[in-house]
């Protein structure tokens, strides 16, 4: 079956604009997580979603960082005044459940690259 | 503070050679410790899992081990081959109040050379 899947590949704006990165997950997987990677490290945890429901938002920078996930699938996490440290890979991971469960496996998409000039 | 730390930060090997890639974490709780590959512009595959009743776990010519005691891990590459050339990143799953959170390492990129 497919895997997760996310749009764009590359997103180029400029200074001050809003974005808006999406996020297919693998069909049936209620959680849901996104994270941003920059250049050199591994990725940094933002937020995770069980369901519709943000169950975790600590990883979020700061207010102008925004996710959704209103029917329980697809995500959206949107960035409004980017800043030009906002510029990083941006990536999306999907499993079948968390809470409980430990040995879950997340699966990565292949992630959406900003570049904020 | 959760930390995750890997070495080397980056490696050059030739192809067909042996390497060993080290990981040192502090993190509590600890659920799992899983090492990804991640090739360039792609995201993190998961190559093994350990729970911490368990030393070592291979896939192919990847073995992973782990001392839970000083909380290290190792990744060993044997016969390396030019596809094994990414980015390798140590990642611990620590559970709190029935949610995981996945902690990652920076990673050690491997570039194997012809």
């Amino acid at each position: 079956g497919a895997g997760v899947s996310q749009t764009p590949s590359n997103k180029v704006t400029e200074k001050g604009k809003y974005v808006e990165l999406r996020c297919d997950p693998i069909s049936g997987h209620t959680a849901l997580y996104w994270y941003r990677q920059s250049l050199g490290q591994g990725p940094e945890f933002l937020i995770y979603f069980q369901g519709t429901g943000a169950a975790d938002d600590s990883g979020l920078p700061n207010d102008r960082f925004f996710a959704v996930r209103p029917e329980g699938s697809v995500s959206t996490l949107k960035i409004q005044r980017t800043e030009r440290g906002d510029s990083a890979v941006y990536l999306c991971a999907s499993s079948l459940q968390s809470g409980g469960v430990s040995y879950n496996e997340q699966f990565f998409g292949p992630g959406t690259r900003l570049t904020v000039l | 503070k959760n930390q995750v730390e890997q070495s080397p930060q980056s490696l050059i090997i030739l192809e067909g050679k042996n390497c060993t890639l080290q990981c040192n974490y502090t993190v509590s709780p600890f659920s799992n410790l899983r090492w990804y590959k991640q090739d360039t512009g792609r995201g993190p595959v998961s190559l093994t899992i350990m729970t911490f009743s368990e030393n070592t776990k291979s896939n192919g010519r990847y073995t992973a081990t782990l001392d839970a005691d000083t909380k290290q891990s190792s990744l060993h590459i044997t016969a390396s081959q030019l596809s094994d050339s990414a980015s390798y990143i140590c990642v611990v799953t620590s559970g709190f109040g029935g949610y995981n959170k996945l902690i990652f390492g920076a990673g050690t990129r491997l570039a194997v050379h012809p």
